[in-house]
């Protein structure tokens, strides 16, 4: 089966400093991988996504995620956090086996909370 | 910039009550995705529509759950009737295209439901 896992419930951090949210995938074929933002009582934001090509992807709010096919990981990184950061991160894969559709799977989410 | 609309943002009802949903998405979006948030987890994709077809309800509960997209444009997701389970934030999602593109949902402000 299709999966994403986000090992961390909480990542804490200072402000100003370099934060890392880990996201690791299960798929059968070559994934597409997507990072979303989710702030208190809204619905989620777009950050960034893999498809294909370089390993580095650069997204909105000075985001970047990183692909690692042989750790089969997509973390999401930000060199300096700041406390307008803090809300709630989701990681998804493509379902490659929804018949061509966009069928998203995504994992539990990472609580992201920075402090001044 | 276009968003996807949702209403009501906040429902609060009584169990055996009936409740329904509005979305409208972004002009011209074709696929429209309605998921079930249930609080400490990531959304979970409920039904797809390709234009004013169903393409994915794998997960709709059909006994009690419908969602209709009658001309293709907006869209109703319709709980009859709502059991305490139920009380979690439905997203509304669309996106331009689906069949072979890996295209990215845009999501709305979502509805909190409260099933007392």
């Amino acid at each position: 089966a299709q999966s994403v896992a986000q090992p961390e419930d909480q990542v804490n951090v200072a402000e100003g400093n370099p934060l890392t949210v880990k996201c690791t995938y299960s798929v059968s074929g070559n994934p597409y991988l997507f990072w979303y933002v989710q702030y208190p009582n809204r619905g989620l934001q777009f950050l960034l996504k893999y498809i294909t090509g370089d390993n580095l992807v650069k997204g909105s709010y000075g985001f970047e995620a990183e692909f690692n096919k042989s750790q089969t990981s997509f973390h999401l990184k930000k060199p300096s956090a700041l406390v307008s950061d803090s809300a709630l991160y989701f990681c998804a894969v493509r379902d490659l086996f929804s018949g061509g559709y966009n069928k998203l799977i995504f994992g539990a989410g990472t609580r992201l909370a920075v402090h001044p | 910039e276009a968003e996807v609309a949702q209403s009501p943002r906040y429902k609060i009802t009584e169990k055996s009550q009936a409740v329904a949903f509005w979305c409208d998405p972004i002009s011209g979006h074709a696929t429209l995705y309605w998921y079930r948030q249930i609080l400490g987890q990531g959304p979970e994709l409920l039904v797809q529509f390709q234009d004013e077809s169903v393409v994915d309800d794998s997960q709709l509960p059909k006994d009690r759950f419908s969602a209709e997209r009658l001309k293709g444009v907006d869209s109703t997701l319709k709980i009859q009737p709502a059991e305490l389970g139920d009380s979690a934030m439905y997203l509304c999602a669309s996106s331009p295209t689906t069949t072979g593109v890996v295209e990215t949902q845009y999501f709305g402000p979502g509805t909190r439901l409260l099933v007392l």
